[in-house]
């Protein structure tokens, strides 16, 4: 079955960048996906598509997607995005498709 | 605006069935381009998807977890539901409903429910 790798954590200070990267196998032809969830919460997505966003999502986050590894940027990072992150893509390439989640980064900020 | 609510059982015994039921309001279940499914987070640990209906009532399970889940929908009530046969202290999670769109990401989510196994 298809795997997504992410680090356990990621320590960011306030107001720099928090780079989340979601690695798998030849993820650059697939849609990734991700989603933020706080302590307590159901997830919300933040990302769709690699590197679009839903309405209410600030700019500030922003996706990338190429060869083994996606990335979720998070710029000028505040204390309330700190969270667990989860990428996931919808993997069709076997007999038994389906929705697979990365392992899931902790943002903590500093 | 379309929002998903989990009920159901929050305690099963060991061996028995898991029967959760999400309940979606503000819009119908029967809306063309979407499926629903159902998510699981062991406690402390990570999201693991568990199957989704089409509103046609067509099916598709995670194969870890196929034997044991059945999904199903009732239309005249705009719910879905779950059921998780042969339940251990691994299946302890919270359990999510979501909505999924054509291109296969979760757009929306319900608040989830804890269903703990334990005798």
């Amino acid at each position: 079955s298809y795997v997504l790798t992410q680090p356990p954590s990621v320590s960011v200070a306030p107001g720099q960048t928090a780079r989340i990267t979601c690695g798998g196998n030849n993820i650059g032809s697939k849609s990734v996906h991700w989603y933020q969830q706080k302590p307590g919460q159901a997830p919300v997505l933040v990302v769709y598509d690699d590197s679009d966003r839903p309405s209410g999502i600030p700019e500030r986050f922003s996706g990338s997607n190429s060869g083994n590894t996606a990335t979720l940027t998070i710029s000028r990072v505040e204390a309330g995005d700190e969270a667990d992150y989860y990428c996931q893509v919808w993997d069709s390439s076997s007999d038994h498709p389906f929705y697979v989640f990365g392992t899931g980064t902790k943002v903590t900020v500093l | 605006q379309l929002q998903l609510q989990e009920s159901g059982s929050g305690l099963v015994k060991p061996s028995q069935t898991l029967s959760l039921t999400c309940a979606v309001s503000g819009g119908s279940i029967s809306s063309g381009g979407y499926s629903w499914s159902w998510i699981r987070q062991p406690p402390g640990k990570g999201l693991e998807w568990i199957g989704y209906i089409y509103h046609s009532g067509s099916t598709y399970y995670n194969p870890s977890l196929k034997s044991r889940v059945t999904i199903s929908v009732d239309r005249s009530k705009n719910q879905f539901s779950l059921k998780l046969s042969s339940v251990t202290a691994a299946d302890t999670a919270v359990y999510y409903c979501a909505r999924a769109t054509t291109s296969e990401y979760f757009d929306l989510w319900g608040r989830g429910t804890l269903v703990t196994v334990s005798s």
